[in-house]
């Protein structure tokens, strides 16, 4: 079965563009994660959904980041307008039910950002 | 103070070698608690869930003191396979329960 795809890989841009990142969930999870991992601040949960439905945006670290999940099948994390700070890599993440109530979150590759 | 601490290592062991990882929490009333392993330029991944009772899966045994909220990892008969940064990964009580807090890692490097 096909993991949580993510694209694009790698994304170099320069400050002030607007990056889209998009992620593809396993098909039949209904909750679904983006985080972001830098050297100084280690895996932070940024927004997570639960049928689609954003429950928790407290990590989201400003109005530059927004998140949307359509449908059950896509999500998109935009940065506008993007600051050489936000380089970073990003993970979704997806997983069938809670993770409290004994469920897997599974990881897709990440999307490696630059912003010069 | 951080959600989850872990000492960020390196680690350098021989292979053979056993060697312990320690994670403190700060919230008493986290819920759940996993280890994950995350190797050089990938994902993250479950290695195993941690429970109160205490649990094995080969050579790897994981505790958990809610005491003490304290979480170890003990690897056993280290291989250069397990070469990799070993997040303490734990859960809120309560509405935020699907959210999974990360320790920023500890480094573990097995030298042949």
């Amino acid at each position: 079965d096909a993991g949580v795809i993510q694209s694009p890989r790698h994304e170099v841009t320069e400050m002030g563009q607007e990056v889209t990142l998009r992620c593809k969930p396993i098909s039949g999870h209904d909750y679904l994660f983006w985080y972001r991992q830098t050297m100084m601040r280690g895996l932070e949960l940024l927004i997570y959904f639960n049928n689609n439905v954003p429950i928790d945006d407290s990590g989201m670290p400003e109005d530059r980041f927004s998140a949307k999940m359509p449908n059950a099948s896509f999500s998109t994390l935009k940065i506008q307008p993007s600051e050489p700070r936000d380089s970073a890599v990003y993970f979704c993440a997806s997983s069938l039910g809670g993770v409290n109530s004994g469920n897997t979150i599974y990881f897709g590759e990440g999307s490696w950002l630059t912003v010069v | 103070r951080k959600e989850v601490e872990q000492d960020p290592g390196p680690f350098n062991v021989p292979e053979g070698a056993t060697v312990a990882f320690n994670c403190t929490y700060s919230n008493s009333a986290s819920q759940s608690f996993f280890w994950y392993r995350q190797d050089c330029r990938k994902e993250p991944k479950l290695l195993m869930s941690v429970y109160s009772s205490g649990n094995e899966d080969g050579r790897f045994t994981a505790q958990l003191n809610r005491a003490s909220q304290y979480i170890s990892l003990l690897i056993r008969d280290s291989k250069l396979s397990d070469s990799a940064t070993y997040l303490c990964v734990v859960t809120p009580y309560g509405g935020a329960t699907n959210k999974l807090i990360f320790g920023t890692g500890t480094l573990l490097a097995v030298q042949p």
